[in-house]
């Protein structure tokens, strides 16, 4: 079957650094999204991974390893704004996203 | 990044009617859109799947004579929920699949919210 891990919930503090971790199992695989999503909106694209490695986009960075069927997304430098729900989502062998329920960030003053 | 619009933004309507939801890719054409459901505090839920000029792909469990699904132009999905009912309320949203390169990602418009009476 298809399925993602993720924690259901993580709090940090502001200005912090918080790592999210997400393992999957899919049918095929075409690559890793994050998406992030604030309560009562629709999801935002944060990043993307197909290969093996670190991907660094200013504040987000999100790491993959296939062979694993684990990835992680790495805030810095928290902001109150980053408090959201963040979704790990593969993609299938049919191009299909597979949604978990995603991890809800807290962010602290 | 990519822009991709839905109309309306929310809806309130009568059971046993009948609401249309837009999508539009503003920026970008979008061979392939996906219609997505999400009750609170749940994860999105695949309904369908529409490609440009044929018939959608359902999920299964989901009604495709109640969720008309309509992909007339490289821009543009219609999802029609016919003779509506409360238990059809929840947050509809669409995304857009962008092919650019090697990258396919897929961009959520803004999503309508849908509260039936």
């Amino acid at each position: 079957g298809q399925n993602i891990d993720q924690p259901t919930e993580m709090t940090a503090t502001e200005g912090a650094i918080v790592q999210i971790n997400c393992t999957y199992q899919t049918s095929g695989f075409n690559g890793l999204f994050w998406y992030q999503q604030h309560a009562g909106e629709a999801p935002t694209f944060l990043s993307y991974n197909v290969l093996d490695g670190l991907e660094e986009k200013g504040r987000f960075s999100s790491f993959l390893s296939r062979s694993k069927g684990y990835s992680y997304l790495l805030l810095k430098e928290l902001q109150m704004k980053d408090s959201a729900s963040y979704l790990c989502a593969p993609m299938d062998s049919n191009y299909q996203l597979i949604w978990g329920a995603g991890t809800k960030l807290i962010i602290k003053p | 990044g990519a822009v991709v619009s839905q109309h309306p933004s929310w809806v309130i309507c009568k059971s046993g009617t009948s609401v249309k939801i837009e999508c539009r890719s503003l920026d970008f054409q979008a061979t392939t859109m996906f219609w997505y459901r999400q009750f609170p505090k749940q994860s999105l839920m695949l309904m369908a799947t529409s490609n440009e000029g044929s018939k959608a792909t359902y999920e299964q469990g989901v009604e495709k004579d109640k969720f008309l699904i309509n992909h007339a132009s490289l821009t543009l999905s219609t999802l029609t929920v016919t003779s509506a009912h409360p238990e059809d309320s929840s947050f509809y949203i669409c995304s857009a699949r962008r092919l650019a390169g090697d990258a396919d990602t897929q961009y959520f418009g803004p999503g309508t919210r849908l509260t039936v009476l």
